[in-house]
C-alpha cells in the first residue's frame, strides 16, 4: 500500500538559514509527488510537483525538491528561509489508479528571528 | 474567480445534531474532495466525486454523506454528530482528464472548524 512519511513533526530554523524537509514514500511504480504548504488558519497551497523528467523540481516562493528514486525520497529545500515561511508543510503521493492523494502527517516549520 | 469556498468557517454542534458543510467551486473542475484534518494526522479523504451525480467513499467515510447534483457544489452531511467528528474539514477540487499525466493541482477551500460537544 502507498504511504508517505514525514519524519519530522517540528523543525526550527533561524531566519536566513537553509531548510530541508524530509519526505519518504512507499509506492511500487513511478510516483506522482507533491509538496503543499498550509499557513495558519488557511487551506493548502501547492508548492511544487513531480511527475517525470528532471528530478530537481522548482516551485513557488523559492522552494525546490529533489526526487531520489533509490532513496524513495522527495525532500523539500530552500536556501534561505524568511519569517513568512513559518507554516505547516505536507508531502503527498498520488496513485495511478485514481486521483486520490496519500498525505504525510506534516512538518511544522518554526522560524527563529 | 473565488476558487473554492466553504461555509461555515466555524461551528459548534451538540452530540446527535446534524449539519451540512457547504462547498462550492467556480473553476469548472470535475473532481471534488472532502478531507478531514486532525492534529498530527495529515489529511484523510472522506469522500470524493468525479463529476455531477458520481460520488465514492474515501478512507474515512463513516458518519458522513455527500451528494453532487451540480459541477459546482459538493456538500458534506453529518447526520448524527459525534465527538470523534471534531476536526477541521477541507473541501478541494481539481481538473483531471483521465490520462496518465493528468494529475493536477488540488485547490483547497479555507476549511471549516467543527467542534462536537
Amino acid at each position: 500500500a502507498q504511504s508517505v512519511t514525514q519524519p519530522d513533526i517540528h523543525i526550527t530554523v533561524s531566519e536566513g538559514a537553509s531548510l530541508e524537509l524530509r519526505c519518504n514514500y512507499s509506492y511500487g511504480a513511478t510516483p506522482y509527488l507533491f509538496w503543499y504548504v498550509q499557513s495558519p488558519g488557511q487551506g493548502l497551497q501547492l508548492l511544487l510537483k513531480y511527475f517525470s523528467g528532471d528530478t530537481l523540481v522548482q516551485g513557488i516562493k523559492g522552494f525546490e525538491a529533489e526526487f531520489k528514486r533509490s532513496q524513495s525520497s522527495f525532500n523539500l529545500r530552500k536556501p534561505s528561509v524568511h519569517w513568512s515561511d513559518a507554516a505547516e508543510y505536507f508531502c503527498a503521493v498520488g496513485a495511478d489508479s485514481n486521483y486520490q492523494l496519500i498525505w504525510g502527517a506534516g512538518t511544522k516549520l518554526i522560524i527563529k528571528p | 474567480n473565488a476558487g473554492v469556498t466553504q461555509t461555515p468557517k466555524f461551528r459548534i454542534l451538540k452530540i446527535g445534531q446534524s449539519m451540512t458543510l457547504q462547498c462550492t467551486q467556480d473553476m469548472n473542475h470535475n473532481y471534488m474532495y472532502w478531507y478531514r484534518q486532525d492534529p498530527g494526522m495529515g489529511l484523510k479523504l472522506i469522500y470524493y466525486s468525479v463529476g455531477a451525480g458520481i460520488t465514492d467513499k474515501g478512507e474515512v467515510p463513516n458518519g458522513y454523506n455527500v451528494s453532487r447534483s451540480t459541477t459546482e457544489d459538493f456538500p458534506l452531511r453529518l447526520e448524527l454528530a459525534a465527538p470523534s467528528q471534531t476536526s477541521v474539514y477541507f473541501c478541494a477540487s481539481s481538473r483531471t482528464s483521465g490520462t496518465r499525466y493528468s494529475y493536477n493541482e488540488q485547490f483547497f477551500g479555507p476549511g471549516t472548524r467543527l467542534t462536537v460537544l
